[in-house]
């Protein structure tokens, strides 16, 4: 099955740098990767995704790369700011067939902390 | 409008109880899912309903059963659980887009079993 691995575990940075988390996973027929961010106590909310005929999306400050050949992607924060700090899961799906969506692997998570 | 409702946002339970999450939808999204997330820890899939249909269970034990009376609708019973399936209990409902599917998810049920 699916393998999503994601680095950094923690990521600490002063407000205004930028802030970058990079995922790799395993299956070539994975087709969807959405990024999640999920602060203490409150649910995951989708923030960007992308899919795999796509080699980059950006809104706002947020952007995301996807690299199909070397099995990786890549969550791109710029500008932080103290409201960016929560656990971000970067996430990838393979849709099986027609009556079955979705079926998501989650990477390990990333803990960014927005120092003022 | 993004919203998956769930009910109730904190269950304590005793070991012996029988117990149900709920959880609502209005999006028309055909496919919806339970996840169980311990402390630190990514979702972790437990089952996905298609067309009301149970299509995937991630080899979940007997005391978790759910159940899905209608396009909008989503329950887990809970019976006879451990204390280690205490967790916060997530869960989601997604749409179909062209090469993936965008999920959403509820604000959860922190369960506590005791």
């Amino acid at each position: 099955g699916e393998n999503v691995e994601q680095h950094p575990s923690t990521l600490s940075v002063q407000e205004g740098d930028s802030a970058v988390i990079k995922c790799t996973y395993s299956d070539s027929a994975s087709n969807y990767f959405p990024w999640y961010k999920q602060e203490l106590g409150k649910r995951p909310q989708l923030i960007i995704d992308i899919r795999s005929n796509v080699g980059e999306k950006k809104d706002q400050r947020i952007a995301v790369t996807l690299n199909k050949t070397a099995k990786h992607f890549s969550l791109h924060i710029t500008e932080t700011q103290p409201e960016d700090s929560a656990v971000y899961f970067c996430a990838a799906s393979i849709r099986m067939t027609t009556d079955s969506w979705g079926k998501f692997q989650f990477g390990a998570g990333t803990q960014v902390v927005v120092t003022p | 409008d993004t919203e998956v409702t769930q009910t109730p946002k904190h269950l304590v339970m005793g070991m012996t109880n029988k117990k149900s999450l709920k959880c609502e939808q209005h999006m028309g999204h055909r496919a919806m899912y339970w996840y169980k997330q311990k402390a630190k820890k990514p979702p972790e899939l437990m089952f996905v309903y298609s067309y009301e249909k149970l299509s995937i269970n991630e080899s979940v034990p007997s005391r978790f059963s759910p159940e899905c009376p209608n396009s909008s609708l989503l329950n887990l019973h809970l019976h006879a659980l451990q204390p280690e399936d205490s967790a916060l209990y997530l869960c989601a409902s997604s749409q179909v887009i062209r090469g993936g599917s965008r999920a959403f998810f509820g604000q959860g049920t922190r369960l506590t079993v005791v």
